[in-house]
């Protein structure tokens, strides 16, 4: 069964916290994703990458910045945390021409 | 500039009824759009899509309508069951773009009432 898996399902972190999301994917898939949900706003994209060590800013990234190293890995990084970005974190993958993501459980992040 | 719209952020049904969802889109580039349900601390898992070449497309009780013309589509849920109670996103992509960037609606609530 194909799968992302992101780590942590529950964090809570403290303001001003380094953050790491991480999020592994099995399907060899090169366009990986992270969303963040919030009610009334729906899915708003963070960041992508389509290739190692490749990315793109997203319709809200700041306060956000990734890492992509391997193709099965891409890490969400909050550098100072704050508590507007308490979030569920979503992270998807798909083929180049894929017609669907495929996404992991979320992490349910709190920053108090 | 949000260009995939779900107007209406919760809607209740009672089971057994028909549920509809509806989704607005600007962008005329998009040309394969999506549904996804969403259950809580969970992530989305896909449920139904269609090519802007298709008007319908059908998957056991759940059917998607596409209005190019209108730039609208619809989901219908018949009959709605307890377990469809969820948040269900409607997406919108561009194939011709290599990133494969989806533009999610901000989702609808669906409570279905037994």
């Amino acid at each position: 069964d194909v799968k992302v898996t992101q780590s942590s399902r529950y964090l809570v972190k403290r303001t001003g916290e380094k953050v790491f999301l991480e999020c592994v994917q099995d399907m060899d898939h090169e366009n990986m994703f992270w969303y963040r949900q919030d009610p009334g706003l729906g899915l708003r994209l963070i960041y992508f990458s389509y290739d190692v060590k490749m990315k793109e800013k997203g319709d809200i990234p700041e306060g956000y910045s990734v890492s992509r190293e391997k193709k099965e890995r891409f890490s969400l990084i909050l550098e100072s945390a704050s508590t507007n970005q308490t979030s569920m974190y979503l992270c998807a993958s798909t083929l180049p021409g894929g017609y669907g993501y495929t996404f992991g459980s979320g992490t349910r992040l709190t920053v108090v | 500039d949000q260009q995939v719209k779900q107007n209406s952020p919760s809607l209740s049904v009672q089971e057994g009824r028909i549920s509809i969802l509806n989704c607005d889109y600007t962008n005329s580039m998009f040309d394969y759009f999506l549904w996804y349900k969403k259950y809580p601390a969970e992530g989305p898992t896909f449920l139904i899509s269609i090519s802007s070449i298709k008007d319908k497309n059908e998957d056991g009780r759940f059917t998607v309508f596409l209005n190019k013309s209108a730039k609208h589509l619809s989901l219908h849920i018949v009959p709605s069951q307890p377990g469809d109670s969820a948040v269900y996103f409607c997406a919108a992509v561009n194939l011709g773009d290599n990133f494969n960037k989806f533009y999610f609606g901000s989702g609808t609530k669906l409570n279905v009432k037994p």
